[in-house]
């Protein structure tokens, strides 16, 4: 199955700042995703990005507040901006292992800390 | 909204079967059934999928009843290390690539 690497793993920040979250998968991908998952609750799906085009945000996500950048078909990166402590979550990317049939793989994920 | 209902826990005896059950009611001819797992502060990690016949890998077996309105997630010899949130997920046909978790069953297996 395809390996995601993700950076960094964690990070402590100050509120009003931004922090960029890179995703890099070892294999081309057409779409990437971007989850949240806040303490003690299930993941939430942020937006959906394809090499190419605008990432598509679900509902209560908006591109000023995580702007997402999905320059070639191995590569994506979501920002974070003007951090609240409401965005102290885990930040997860996630593709498609259409070839070897294991549904998706998700990275390890970036646990922010904002204070 | 996700399309799947779990209990939000379960216990199991380390050695025993665990059966975790997974009501997706509304599911659509062309859905899929997928079962991940997320072992504390790590990504969810596949473990099987089915759309109407039952299925059996290495990791679980998956049971899908014939009108495939329920299915149960079977690990046949838990073990502490199999202690995680487990998360059946309805996926495919109209709704795509998108893959929406549910609130999952924490199984707990204890020594």
């Amino acid at each position: 199955s395809a390996v995601i690497s993700q950076k960094p793993s964690r990070d402590i920040c100050q509120r009003g700042t931004s922090l960029t979250i890179q995703c890099q998968v070892d294999s081309q991908v057409t779409m990437m995703f971007w989850y949240r998952q806040q303490p003690g609750q299930s993941l939430t799906l942020i937006a959906t990005a394809n090499q190419g085009s605008e990432a598509t945000y679900e509902s209560g996500f908006v591109i000023d507040k995580f702007p997402i950048s999905r320059p070639n078909l191995t590569f994506s990166t979501l920002t974070v901006s003007n951090m609240s402590p409401e965005d102290s979550s885990i930040y997860l990317c996630s593709v498609e292992d259409r070839g070897t049939g294991v549904g998706y793989t998700f990275g390890s994920g970036t646990r922010l800390t904002v204070v | 909204d996700a399309k799947t209902t779990q209990p939000p826990s379960m216990d199991c005896a380390e050695g025993r079967a665990a059966n975790l059950p997974c009501n997706h009611s509304t599911i659509s001819g062309n859905e899929y059934v997928y079962w991940y797992r997320q072992i504390h502060s790590q990504g969810p990690q596949y473990i099987i999928h089915g759309l109407k016949n039952n299925e059996t890998n290495e990791m679980a077996s998956l049971i899908i009843t014939e009108d495939r309105k329920s299915s149960t997630l079977i690990l046949p010899h838990a073990t502490l290390r199999d202690t995680a949130v487990y998360y059946c997920i309805v996926k495919g046909g109209a709704g795509g690539f998108k893959t929406i978790f549910g609130a999952g069953t924490r199984l707990f297996v204890k020594a």
